[in-house]
């Protein structure tokens, strides 16, 4: 079964700074996606970026970028200018793309970071 | 914009009783997921459905189980509710399985058990 690591509970950095999430999970499969979702206090999920296993060049989304290793099997979350509005809980996400397999379809999560943005 | 409404956002129950937990989405999407999340284990997926009637076991069912009677609505049953199962419920939904698409997650249902 596929696992997903997020070492950091909380991370705090001050606005306009940038601030990097980490994460790294476990598989066996090549064909797969990474997700990274935000959830503010209102703990509606918001998808925030997206990654597919076979693109090598990483995922941006204005402020938000990815730092993919597929060998290492790592997978972080760069914030740049960081504004309040960023705080929240990130959650890394797994989900296969392999049919047929355990995983396939769903979504496991890491454990998540909690982030802080000082004003 | 996808919607998915979960109709309880705040539950107390007793323990013994039996909880419904209603989630609808309005996107036609075929699948749909319940998950818990509790403070330093993430989400755990606890059902999913990839079609009406159909369900598979997620990770953590013991103690669950659920009904989609209808493609729009996933229900998440407990049927003899215990302290442990006090925790936030999240639905969510995507329009297929194999694919990158986006899942949609509803709200959450704080559900506590006294």
């Amino acid at each position: 079964a596929q696992t997903v690591t997020q070492s950091q509970p909380e991370m705090s950095v001050q606005e306009a700074e940038t601030v990097t999430l980490s994460c790294t999970y476990d598989t066996s499969e090549s064909d797969y996606y990474l997700f990274w979702y935000k959830q503010p206090p209102s703990r509606q999920m918001i998808l925030v970026i997206r990654q597919e296993a076979y693109k090598q060049q990483n995922a941006t989304e204005n402020r938000f970028s990815v730092n993919f290793q597929k060998a290492a099997k790592s997978f972080s979350l760069k914030i740049s200018d960081s504004q309040l509005g960023d705080a929240a809980m990130y959650f890394c996400a797994y989900r296969s793309a392999s049919a047929g397999g355990t995983s396939y379809g769903k979504l496991t999560f890491g454990q998540g970071t909690i982030l802080t943005v000082h004003p | 914009d996808v919607k998915v409404t979960q109709s309880s956002r705040y539950l107390v129950k007793r323990t013994g009783e039996k909880v419904f937990l209603e989630c609808v989405q309005d996107m036609d999407h075929e699948n749909m997921f319940w998950y818990r999340q509790d403070p330093g284990l993430g989400l755990r997926l606890i059902y999913f459905s990839y079609d009406v009637k159909m369900k598979e076991k997620g990770d953590i069912p013991e103690g669950y189980s659920v009904s989609r009677e209808k493609k729009e609505r996933f229900s998440l049953i407990l049927e003899s509710a215990s302290t442990n199962q006090t925790s936030m419920y999240l639905c969510a939904s995507s329009l297929s399985l194999g694919s990158g698409n986006t899942i949609y997650f509803g709200e959450g249902s704080w559900l506590t058990v006294v």
